[in-house]
């Protein structure tokens, strides 16, 4: 157990809606990162934030987005909903966003959009 | 541009052999260079890390060689176990605490 929590665990929708996924990082962690990972694009860094601003940006798509709460806990919120947006998302923590700080994965949010 | 490419995409090892996984890499701004294990229905989790300043890292069965001027770095499971079996991910990470991940290895282990 890498101590970040993700909730839910599975969510199925429909095309078009809008969905919002939670990640509760490590006691202590002030960084906090999403991923996503799919068959065709593999595991893609999308967000990182720190202690609550925004630090990093990767591959994520304008209908996505993210921010993370004083009390650190951190949640994606992805809009307009489309097939390929099917995949698992996971969340990542780390004690600071700098180098060489062991990021922590999540058990993963496996989405479906139907 | 696929920055980091993996190969093989899967091996099957017979318990106790070696699996070797390999990663080249384009960007030379990757600071750190970490493998990742990955089980189903799991996160990845942090399996052994090398900085660029030392060319071979070994901590128990697993084994990171590291060759700079090639832009390539390799993952050695010595004795490998069925336990071992799972997907393999590089992950070089550029400034910051960004991991680009590798395509994955997903590695059978046959008793």
């Amino acid at each position: 157990d890498s101590g970040v929590t993700q909730t839910p665990k599975h969510l199925i929708t429909a095309t078009g809606q809008r969905v919002t996924l939670r990640c509760s990082p490590r006691s202590g962690d002030l960084s906090v990162y999403w991923y996503q990972q799919s068959l065709d694009q593999g595991l893609q860094f999308l967000i990182q934030y720190y202690n609550g601003e925004e630090r990093a940006k990767g591959n994520i798509l304008e209908r996505f987005s993210a921010q993370q709460f004083p009390d650190l806990h951190s949640e994606l919120n992805l809009s307009s909903l489309e097939l390929g947006d099917s995949a698992l998302y996971f969340c990542a923590s780390s004690a600071r966003g700098g180098s060489y700080n062991e990021q922590f994965f999540g058990p993963g949010t496996r989405l479906t959009v139907l | 541009q696929q920055q980091v490419k993996q190969s093989p995409q899967s091996l099957i090892v017979q318990k106790g052999g070696i699996s070797i996984i390999n990663c080249a890499y384009e960007n030379t701004a990757f600071d750190y260079f970490p493998w990742y294990q990955q089980f189903p229905g799991k996160g990845p989790a942090l399996l052994i890390a090398i900085r660029p300043d030392v060319s071979e890292k070994k901590e128990g069965r697993f084994t990171i060689s590291f060759n700079k001027s090639a832009k390539q770095f390799s993952l050695h499971i010595m004795d490998s176990q069925p336990g071992d079996s799972a997907t393999y991910f590089c992950a070089p990470k550029a400034a910051g605490n960004k991991l680009t991940f590798g395509g994955g290895t997903r590695v059978l282990v046959k008793p």
